[in-house]
């Protein structure tokens, strides 16, 4: 059973474009909602970590929200850049139970 | 520069061969985790640590064992009981208080 789904699997867009991962769960009780970007071969990095008491935070030109009551996140990219293209992965639950998705495989092209 | 380091970056077995996965963080985290990445799907828990000498069972557990003697270090076995362990294996830590997860850059496991 899927606990944590994102759609799309995988997204291509221009660069310059402003674009929304999505990560749905399905159990409300959630603790932390934590966005990762993960290059080829490589391990993950952390980008942004909401914690349940808080709704949204922002790094940069990345942006989180988590709506705890319809069990999403969205993770908002704006003004895409061809160094942007990653795959993206969100992550819910407790320090001891920190449940993955698949990923969102961006591609932004020149 | 605090972080994780992880090795070896690959590393190949034969079949019925045991083999060690390296973990070693100096970011003063009390947690650490193993987790197993397959393409196309989510990561997988294998082990964690919340303190010295404590360690629990993840969802994949089995053919896997671990050990916690430092602070700074969580090594992880891949036993012969292990049936397929060709994968990506990633280590991470996190502070108990704030919850955030850092990762290493993960090691290359193939099976000959």
């Amino acid at each position: 059973k899927q606990e944590v789904t994102q759609i799309p699997a995988a997204l291509s867009v221009p660069e310059g474009e402003n674009l929304v991962l999505n990560c749905s769960f399905t159990d409300s009780a959630i603790y932390n909602l934590q966005w990762f970007r993960q290059d080829p071969g490589k391990g993950l990095t952390s980008l942004l970590l909401i914690q349940s008491s808080q709704r949204e935070q922002t790094s940069g030109r990345l942006n989180a929200s988590l709506d705890k009551s319809s069990g999403r996140s969205t993770l908002y990219i704006a003004a895409s850049q061809p160094g942007d293209s990653a795959t993206y992965l969100c992550a819910r639950g407790g320090v001891s139970d920190m449940r993955f998705g698949a990923g969102t495989r961006l591609t932004v092209k020149p | 520069d605090g972080g994780i380091t992880q090795s070896p970056k690959y590393l190949f077995r034969k079949e019925g061969q045991n083999v060690t996965l390296s973990c070693e963080q100096n970011l003063n985290h009390d947690a650490m985790y193993w987790y197993r990445q397959d393409p196309g799907q989510g990561l997988r828990l294998i082990y964690y640590s919340q303190i010295v000498n404590d360690f629990q069972k993840g969802d994949i557990a089995e053919g896997y064992s671990v050990s916690r003697e430092k602070k700074e270090s969580f090594p992880l076995t891949v036993t012969s009981a292990q049936k397929n362990p060709t994968a990506f294996y990633l280590c991470a830590s996190s502070n108990w208080k704030e919850g955030e997860l850092f990762f290493g850059e993960g090691s290359r496991l193939t099976v000959l």
